[in-house]
């Protein structure tokens, strides 16, 4: 499958600790994307990067950063997590930074107790 | 600033009946403006962008730039139709996709 693969499926940790949500983007695809989709907030846009550098940044908190590898995989970095950070966070791919079709993957569901 | 309205949150119709799926946008340039599909259990794939005037699965969408809408439509909603849609903008220069809240179709049969 050379789509968007994201780990882990699911991830449940506590308050405080630190995650890396991990994403391999489509093949030939150099734009990955970050959401965090929350049941009040909806899928909101996070952060970009594109062949390595970050490229536009949206609703992401200080705690929160990000990276994009020499093999174009990302990580979403999420630390001293709270309650609310409980979401589902979504990775994107797309060819280009010039609006075209995102590609999404299936998520990591993180639940903070 | 961007932003993308879907007004309903729920919409159901039963099966042959016509749907349309509202989205209003705000933009002060050309945006580009998409909409994504999530079926049940699946990932969010892309159904239309505007600037293809294709139609997908039965489905229409025009770019109303004096309304600031972009209404996604089906003459004869099927049942394996039902899924929760998202309207999309993408504008600028950052090419960031702003999401509506989103609206849950449910095709009856």
């Amino acid at each position: 499958d050379s789509g968007v693969t994201q780990t882990p499926k699911h991830l449940i940790t506590a308050t405080g600790q630190r995650v890396t949500l991990r994403c391999s983007p489509r093949s030939g695809d150099l734009s990955v994307y970050w959401y965090q989709q929350s049941l009040d907030q909806g899928l909101q846009f996070l952060i970009q990067y594109y062949n390595g550098e970050e490229r536009a940044k949206g609703n992401i908190l200080e705690r929160f950063s990000a990276q994009q590898f020499p093999d174009l995989h990302s990580e979403l970095n999420l630390s001293s997590l709270e309650l609310g950070d409980s979401a589902l966070y979504f990775c994107a791919s797309s060819v280009g930074t010039g609006g075209q079709p995102q590609h999404f993957g299936d998520g990591t569901r993180l639940s903070i107790l | 600033a961007q932003r993308v309205t879907q007004p309903e949150k729920l919409l159901s119709v039963f099966k042959g009946a016509p749907v349309e799926l509202k989205c209003n946008y705000s933009y002060s340039g050309s945006p580009e403006l998409f909409w994504y599909v999530q079926y049940s259990r699946q990932r969010l794939q892309l159904l239309l962008r505007h600037i293809s005037r294709e139609s997908i699965k039965g489905f229409t969408a025009d770019l109303n730039k004096g309304e600031t809408s972009f209404h996604l439509k089906k003459p004869f909603a099927q049942e394996e139709d039902s899924a929760m849609y998202y309207c999309a903008l993408s504008g600028g220069s950052n090419y960031k996709l702003t999401f509506g809240k989103g609206t849950l179709l449910t095709v009856n049969p």
